[in-house]
């Protein structure tokens, strides 16, 4: 499986646009990037998910250069309640095989 | 979307004892569900993979005779930690699939804290 890197926080305040890059130099052909939110004491959920170029769904939007070596996480206008840790996951297969979670990146949004 | 549901949410138990999680899928059929573990502020770590039917695959370095899993239908595996002590305190969090899909995502339990006295 490819290795994620992820600054491992980052501080905004509300209503600003957030974005968290995660690089992942070895993805492979076949690799999906996929995106969690874990909140204290929770499972993860899933954000979104993509292959190439932009994936934007009512959550976030996702940006994925043509050479797939890296992907952001754009969160627009965060508010408290977007406080979490945020996995970049980089694998084929997603839907079939566990996923291996990297450092993840630990989001403060303040007032 | 699917859910995930697992139970017990929190359970303290004291140290020489065994404890069961379980882990349901609520509305969809599941063949594999995997179980995580997670110390504080640390990432998720795969401890094994539980398929319906046949016996677990787990991952390097965790016990399968302390951490059994039974997958017995397409809805429920259990997690039972046996002679359970206080370093196997940690949250314990399921997920599973939906379908057959090459691509998509894993539904994750709202996970099971265990405290080890």
């Amino acid at each position: 499986l490819a290795k994620t890197t992820q600054p491992i926080s980052m501080d905004s305040y509300e209503g600003q646009e957030v974005n968290i890059t995660c690089s992942h130099n070895n993805i492979a052909t076949n690799d999906y990037i996929t995106w969690y939110q874990q909140f204290p004491s929770q499972g993860p959920r899933f954000i979104i998910q993509g292959y190439k170029t932009k994936v934007t769904n009512e959550v976030a939007s996702l940006f994925i250069p043509a050479d797939r070596k890296s992907s952001t996480l754009s969160l627009p206008r965060v508010s408290l309640s977007d406080t979490a840790v945020y996995y970049c996951l980089v694998a084929a297969d997603t839907g079939r095989r566990a996923l291996t979670f990297g450092s993840g990146t630990r989001l403060q949004v303040q007032p | 979307g699917a859910v995930v549901s697992q139970h017990p949410s929190r359970v303290i138990c004291k140290s020489g004892t065994s404890v069961k999680i379980e882990c349901r899928s609520l509305d969809f059929q599941a063949t594999t569900m995997f179980w995580y573990r997670q110390f504080p502020k640390q990432s998720l770590m795969l401890m094994a993979t539980s398929n319906e039917g046949s016996k677990a695959t787990y991952e390097q370095g965790v016990e399968k005779d302390k951490f059994l899993i039974n997958h017995a239908s397409l809805t429920l595996s259990t997690l039972t930690v046996t002679s359970a002590h206080p370093e196997d305190s940690s949250f314990y969090i399921c997920s599973a699939r939906v379908g057959d899909r090459s691509t998509g995502e894993l539904f994750f339990g709202e996970g099971s804290r265990l405290t080890v006295l």
